[in-house]
């Protein structure tokens, strides 16, 4: 089945980076794009981008320009999500999830389980 | 400030009719973006639910149904089970410069 297994969870402090993994199977991993989603504790969903597995072009969300950097492994079929010069609000549950396109549209199935970044001095 | 806003929250007893809107403006849902909705249970992944507006997805009951019109879509779950007590999301696109994807705030459903 579609399955998409990300790292595990992670404590850092203010100002370091952090690199999560998400490692698919089930799939032609380079058939479909990856999006990263995090969820800052209670609240809501925030997209953070999405990468083209395929061809490596990215798309990220404005707030986080400069920030975030998503890149794939095709060898082994694993996205990453990098987060640099972390702040307190970066603390969250960051999700990563298969992108289906079409017509114009894209909507995420199946989604990762997630992995909790804890950013605290 | 979610770009689309949903209910904070909704409630309604087993075997009722509940609906959760969705409502965005004219650069998303009315500028004619489809809208897709996800089920949270507590403490899990998000789950897809509905997608272009009014797809089940195979596995999900035709208990859950979707809709849109103009700048607000909708969903819409019948025969409420105790189950269904969870957090539920719409996302669309949005063509500003801040975001190309968007979430509502997200919608807590209890089951009374």
């Amino acid at each position: 089945q579609v399955q998409l297994v990300q790292s595990g969870a992670e404590v850092k402090k203010p100002g370091a980076s952090v690199k999560v993994s998400c490692k698919a199977s089930g799939y032609t991993f380079t058939s479909y794009g990856i999006s990263w989603v995090r969820q800052a504790p209670g609240q809501g969903l925030e997209w953070m981008g999405w990468i083209s597995a395929n061809n490596g072009n990215t798309n990220y969300a404005q707030k986080l320009q400069g920030r975030v950097t998503m890149t794939t492994d095709t060898s082994t079929s694993t996205a990453y999500m990098e987060l640099r010069s972390l702040r307190s609000d970066d603390t969250a549950v960051y999700y990563c999830a298969r992108i289906i396109a079409a017509a114009g549209t894209q909507w995420f199935d199946p989604w990762g389980q997630g992995t909790l970044v804890t950013v605290s001095s | 400030q979610s770009v689309l806003t949903q209910p904070p929250s909704v409630s309604g007893a087993p075997g009722q009719r509940v609906t959760i809107s969705c409502t965005g403006s004219s650069s998303n849902i009315g500028a004619g973006y489809d809208v897709h909705w996800y089920q949270q249970l507590p403490g899990t992944a998000p789950k897809l639910l509905i997608y272009v507006n009014s797809n089940r997805p195979s596995g999900v009951p035709d208990r859950f149904s979707g809709s849109k019109s103009g700048t607000s879509a909708s969903l819409a779950i019948t025969g409420l089970q105790a189950e269904d007590e969870a957090d539920y999301y719409c996302q669309s696109y949005d063509s500003s410069l801040s975001a190309y994807v968007v979430f509502g705030g997200g919608t807590k459903l209890t089951v009374l």
